[in-house]
């Protein structure tokens, strides 16, 4: 299995600022994922964070409000840009793993 | 595009009763599925998967699921429920004919088992 960690747990933020996520595996993975889970409400997938490229993103989801960074199989950045209080939100972290995947414990992000 | 349903949003039920969560995905080609948990205050886990072979799978905690194919159904089962199976339910589907792990979560079942 692969042990996943984020960073922060939680924040509270104000409309209209950034912040940066970040994801931790220990150990290499090729594929990583970044999700939303709005209160009450599902999984979404935002993107696939590739190393050495871009990212991928579903439909509804635009590089210039979630930039990714994937510098090594290791580790991944999500940021939430120009925040408003829709996306007050838990952001997941998972990795495919054999076949499996994996999930961080969240972040857990409130907009004021 | 494909899609998994849940149309059991909440249920609630006594201890030692038996649970079934339906679960239904819209995709015509070999997929893979899955069952997560989500205990209040925890991350998710895997409950249990199918990949391929023998369509009665069993996972932990005394869960199993049945993939009927000509149904597009993955159905959780439990014979007897206890306090502590409270908790979110996600069935979840990939295809690996896309080449892709990325999974399509259905909206969720939250379970409430009463002592």
């Amino acid at each position: 299995s692969a042990v996943i960690s984020q960073k922060p747990s939680r924040d509270i933020c104000q409309r209209g600022t950034s912040l940066t996520i970040q994801c931790q595996v220990d150990s290499q993975v090729t594929m990583m994922f970044w999700y939303r889970q709005q209160p009450g409400q599902s999984l979404t997938l935002i993107a696939t964070a590739n190393q050495g490229s871009e990212a991928t993103y579903e439909s509804g989801f635009v590089i210039d409000k979630f930039p990714i960074s994937r510098p090594n199989l290791t580790f991944s950045t999500l940021t939430v840009s120009n925040m408003s209080p829709e996306d007050s939100s838990i952001y997941l972290c998972s990795v495919a793993s054999y076949n499996e995947q994996f999930f961080g414990p969240g972040t857990r992000l409130t907009v004021l | 595009a494909q899609s998994v349903s849940q149309h059991n949003h909440h249920v609630i039920l006594s201890e030692a009763a038996s649970l079934e969560l339906g679960c239904n995905y819209s995709y015509g080609g070999t997929v893979n599925l899955f069952w997560y948990v989500q205990y209040p205050g925890q991350h998710l886990q895997l409950l249990l998967k199918y990949f391929s072979g023998d369509p009665l799978v069993k996972g932990i905690k005394g869960f199993e699921a049945e993939f009927i194919k000509s149904k597009f159904s993955f159905n959780l089962r439990k014979p007897s429920v206890q306090w502590s199976d409270t908790a979110e339910y996600f069935c979840a589907v990939n295809a690996p004919a896309y080449n892709t792990d990325k999974l399509i979560f259905g909206t969720g079942t939250r379970l409430q088992v009463f002592p």
